[in-house]
């Protein structure tokens, strides 16, 4: 099938405006994970699904973002307030299940520049 | 705090030959060590992961080499082909989940 399907592919918002990113997982897959690749970086953990358990939101830079996920679906990251800062390639990954015998796939990401 | 170093920043190979890249690690906790193949525009894609109960992991052209007492490991690519071209990062989890700590990435060039 599919695999994971982020929108918008690119997104371009003035600071202090608010964005919300989706991600779509693979049919199936219980867990979800948002990550962010800033430029020449490597990717931060940003927050972590899996079912109905509550979210591991440890890696939320700041009271400025969020996402939720709808049950085992659809999955909105909300950047409030946006700063120059946060312009970065934002990805979501989904995996069959927890644990790391499950490898995690990722979908292509959304470009975010904060002009 | 970084807690994954990465090296080289950048690598060109000659096609045929070998490409090595490597990382060191802080957490002793960690045990699960996946390297990830990045190419433009698209998100990464799992290459290869090893734990810390053996040395080495073979795939293909891709090896896993692990040193746990000196808390580093390396990704060796044998005949390194134009294809391989993309940006690789070693990452480091513990506990049996996929909250990953990523490297910050070498981007391989294979020259025909």
């Amino acid at each position: 099938g599919a695999g994971v399907s982020q929108s918008p592919s690119n997104k371009v918002t003035e600071k202090g405006k608010d964005v919300e990113l989706r991600c779509d997982p693979i049919s199936g897959h219980t867990a979800l994970y948002w990550y962010r690749q800033r430029l020449g970086q490597g990717l931060e953990f940003l927050i972590y699904f899996q079912g109905n358990s509550a979210p591991d939101k440890s890696g939320l830079p700041s009271d400025r973002f969020s996402a939720e996920r709808t049950g085992e679906s659809v999955s909105t990251l909300t950047i409030q307030r946006t700063q120059q800062e946060d312009s970065a390639v934002y990805l979501c990954a989904s995996s069959p299940q927890t644990g790391t015998n499950s490898p995690l796939h990722f979908g292509n990401g959304t470009r975010l520049t904060v002009t | 705090q970084q807690q994954v170093k990465q090296s080289p920043q950048s690598l060109i190979v000659q096609k045929g030959g070998i490409s090595i890249i490597n990382c060191a690690y802080e957490n002793t906790a960690f045990d699960y060590f996946p390297w990830y193949q990045q190419f433009p525009g698209k998100g990464p894609a799992l290459l290869i992961a090893i734990r810390p109960d053996v040395s080495e992991k073979k795939e293909g052209r891709f090896t896993i080499s692990f040193n746990k007492s000196a808390k580093q490991f390396s990704l060796h690519i044998m005949d390194s082909q134009p294809g391989d071209s993309a940006t690789y990062f070693c990452a480091a989890s513990k506990g049996g989940f996929q909250k990953l700590v990523f490297g910050t990435g070498t981007r391989l060039l294979v020259s025909p």
